[in-house]
């Protein structure tokens, strides 16, 4: 049973530069989240897609924005990137079962010189 | 504002020895509070989900425990291949996102 994959593993980008992240959610699942982690600090919400619509957003500029395909795969675009912006970004999905808990990906590691 | 802090921000144990970390949360109707094991380089490994106040679920060396302002995540008798970083994370109101703790990086040494 594959669980949730992410590409690609590791990034570097200049300051500027646009950026693209995939993920395929585990099988059987519909909804998919991201999230960014910076070192040493806990998950913060990017937004999250369900049913091709994103559903809910957190505190993100508009150069934060995505995708949902139909078969529930997922893009996370990132534009003008700043050096802010280096960080782990983790792809989670979950069905819509109430409180589904979230299965994470082992992220994508973007760095922005 | 919901808020979520985890305690300590890091604990170093013997191998054997139980202690316990700590997740205090502020929110505003409680839908659910999780527990994650996060390894370097991976993405976090779901744990545990709590519901309500009282509510105990145990898995292998692992207890967690909720009441209306905390949880606890007991950890018996650990061992080196436990050390990782534990999140806690809850979710709230209508909301579908988590917000999350920043962590207790735990190392047990042999």
């Amino acid at each position: 049973d594959a669980g949730v994959t992410q590409s690609p593993t590791h990034l570097i980008k200049t300051r500027g530069q646009q950026v693209t992240l995939r993920c395929s959610p585990k099988s059987g699942h519909d909804t998919v989240s991201w999230y960014q982690q910076a070192l040493g600090q806990g998950p913060q919400f990017i937004f999250q897609y369900y049913e091709e619509e994103e559903r809910q957003r957190g505190n993100f500029p508009d150069r934060f924005s995505g995708h949902q395909f139909p078969n529930y795969s997922s893009e996370l675009n990132v534009n003008a990137l700043l050096l802010g912006d280096s960080a782990l970004y983790l792809c989670a999905s979950s069905s819509t079962a109430y409180n589904s808990p979230l299965h994470f990906g082992n992220g994508t590691r973007l760095t922005v010189t | 504002e919901d808020q979520v802090t985890q305690s300590p921000e890091a604990l170093r144990l013997q191998e054997g020895e139980s202690s316990s970390l700590n997740c205090s949360y502020t929110v505003s109707g409680l839908r659910g509070l999780f527990w994650y094991r996060q390894d370097p380089g991976k993405g976090p490994e779901f744990l545990f989900t709590l519901y309500s106040a009282g509510e105990e679920k145990e898995k292998e060396r692992l207890k967690a425990t909720l009441t209306k302002k905390e949880s606890f995540l007991h950890i018996t008798a650990p061992k080196p291949e436990d050390s990782a970083t534990y999140l806690c994370a809850v979710q709230a109101g209508s909301n579908y996102q988590l917000i999350w703790g920043a962590g207790t990086k735990l190392i047990i040494k042999p």
